[in-house]
């Protein structure tokens, strides 16, 4: 399994409340992804990263902000949660982000917004 | 743009059966595309790729799929189910340069006894 860890696994937030998810790799790789998972969608990508301090907005970026002051680190914040928020959440990570790289998932957040 | 059309979101096989999961995709470009496996409450895992080498890809469990540019399909088989296939599969595409993996809806794949 690729080195990535999520933090938290679970965790259950009131509207209006902020929340941040933590992804951890152990690869070095270069670009990080934070997706979300929600029935019948599939997952959709939210933000990416590809180096310190270098991100960029995926499909459904609205209400979502990231940081990487780090190579191992990648950070999903929801400034002020509503109940939309509610999915199971994935980081990502590749070695150089080209077309035909694998993504290796972590094993998932899955966040309740009361 | 990209897409991934995923033909059914569930599918029902006995032990032992062939198995086919369909999918379709869209892409302006040469695409690149995936087939992940996801177990209840567990991460993707990668089970074959195709990256414009051979047409038919080999995956890991017995899974294979062939790339077919004229149907512009990639459908994912294994001759014989088994009970641990039983899982959620994702088609994915990706055709431009990095960070553009788009996920077909998925297909429920339940091996009954």
């Amino acid at each position: 399994d690729a080195g990535i860890t999520q933090s938290p696994r679970h965790k259950v937030t009131e509207t209006g409340t902020p929340v941040t998810l933590r992804c951890h790799q152990t690869e070095n790789h270069r670009y990080m992804y934070w997706y979300r998972q929600d029935p019948g969608h599939g997952l959709r990508l939210i933000h990416y990263s590809y180096g310190v301090k270098d991100t960029d907005k995926g499909e459904v970026s609205d209400g979502y902000s990231v940081s990487r002051s780090k190579t191992e680190d990648f950070l999903l914040t929801l400034e002020s949660a509503t109940s939309s928020q509610t999915s199971v959440y994935f980081c990502a990570i590749s070695p150089g982000g080209t077309v035909q790289e694998t993504q290796y998932f972590g094993p998932g957040t899955r966040l309740l917004v009361l | 743009a990209q897409s991934v059309t995923q033909l059914d979101s569930h599918v029902s096989v006995s032990e032992g059966t062939p198995v086919l999961l369909r999918c379709n995709y869209s892409s302006s470009y040469s695409p690149s595309l995936f087939w992940y496996v996801q177990h209840p409450n567990k991460g993707l895992q990668l089970l074959l790729k195709y990256t414009s080498a051979a047409t038919l890809v080999k995956g890991i469990n017995g899974f294979e799929a062939e790339f077919k540019k004229s149907e512009t399909s990639f459908h994912l088989t294994k001759p014989s189910a088994h009970m641990s296939d039983a899982a959620e599969y994702f088609c994915v595409v990706s055709s431009t340069y990095g960070q553009n993996f788009v996920f077909g809806p998925g297909t429920r794949l339940s091996v009954l006894p």
